[in-house]
């Protein structure tokens, strides 16, 4: 299957500063990806879709100044989090956009990144 | 909309079976279904797309009845390897949008 990284995998940081989070896909190129945030014991949440060569497009309460995504590459975005506070410790993940055959129909699906846990102090 | 899990806890003894439901109340294009192991990332096991389809991939299969709006995630003679939480996301856009994922199912698998 496709594989798709982050850098780094986990991360502690100081109130106040700035934390940037790395998703690359390594076998295959992705135009779309997605960044997701899972708090401890609750599902996956949709914060934005990356796409390349455009801005992102961010889910309803996603503050876009706070959470700045950039995907200037078909194998990279990054997920800023400017002005980290202690709320926004959480498990990010990330997805990229990969299409397979499914029972011969090319059809889309995600391949996750294995996460960053970032902590806030 | 976020589709509902059923059961939210299950568990089993080594070589049960199990079955985990997702419905949704909106109209899907495809379900796509993840195991995530504490601490983990989620790891993808299928995707079914609209039209009632069922596959499996090893001991573990899906059903997809678009009609119901519903997904089955079967697990035959389970593994202890199979424990971990299970999430199927939705996709109602026809192109693996952003998935919209369900509050999850935790299986635990017992020797």
């Amino acid at each position: 299957g496709a594989v798709v990284s982050q850098h780094p995998s986990w991360v502690i940081c100081k109130s106040g500063t700035s934390v940037k989070i790395e998703c690359r896909s390594l076998d295959f190129q992705a135009t779309t990806m997605f960044w997701y945030r899972q708090f401890p014991k609750q599902s996956l949440m949709l914060m934005a879709t990356s796409n390349e060569g455009s801005k992102a497009t961010y889910e309803q309460g996603v503050e876009k100044d706070k959470f700045l995504i950039n995907h200037a590459s078909l194998t990279l975005s990054t997920l800023t989090v400017t002005s980290a506070h202690p709320e926004d410790s959480s498990f990010y993940i990330c997805s990229a956009r990969a299409r397979v055959a499914v029972e011969v129909k090319p059809t889309d699906t995600q391949y996750f990144g294995p996460g960053t846990r970032l902590t806030v102090l | 909309q976020q589709p509902v899990q059923s059961p939210q806890a299950v568990i089993l003894r080594e070589g049960e079976d199990a079955v985990i439901n997702c419905s949704s109340s909106k109209a899907l294009y495809s379900v796509h279904w993840y195991r995530q192991k504490h601490g983990e990332a989620p790891v993808f096991l299928m995707i079914l797309l609209k039209g009632g389809e069922q596959k499996g991939h090893e001991k573990i299969s899906a059903s997809f009845n678009e009609k119901k709006q519903q997904s089955s995630l079967y697990l035959t003679a389970s593994q202890l390897s199979y424990s971990g939480t299970y999430f199927c996301g939705t996709d109602g856009g026809g192109g693996a949008d952003g998935l919209t994922f369900g509050k999850g199912t935790h299986l635990i698998i017992q020797p």
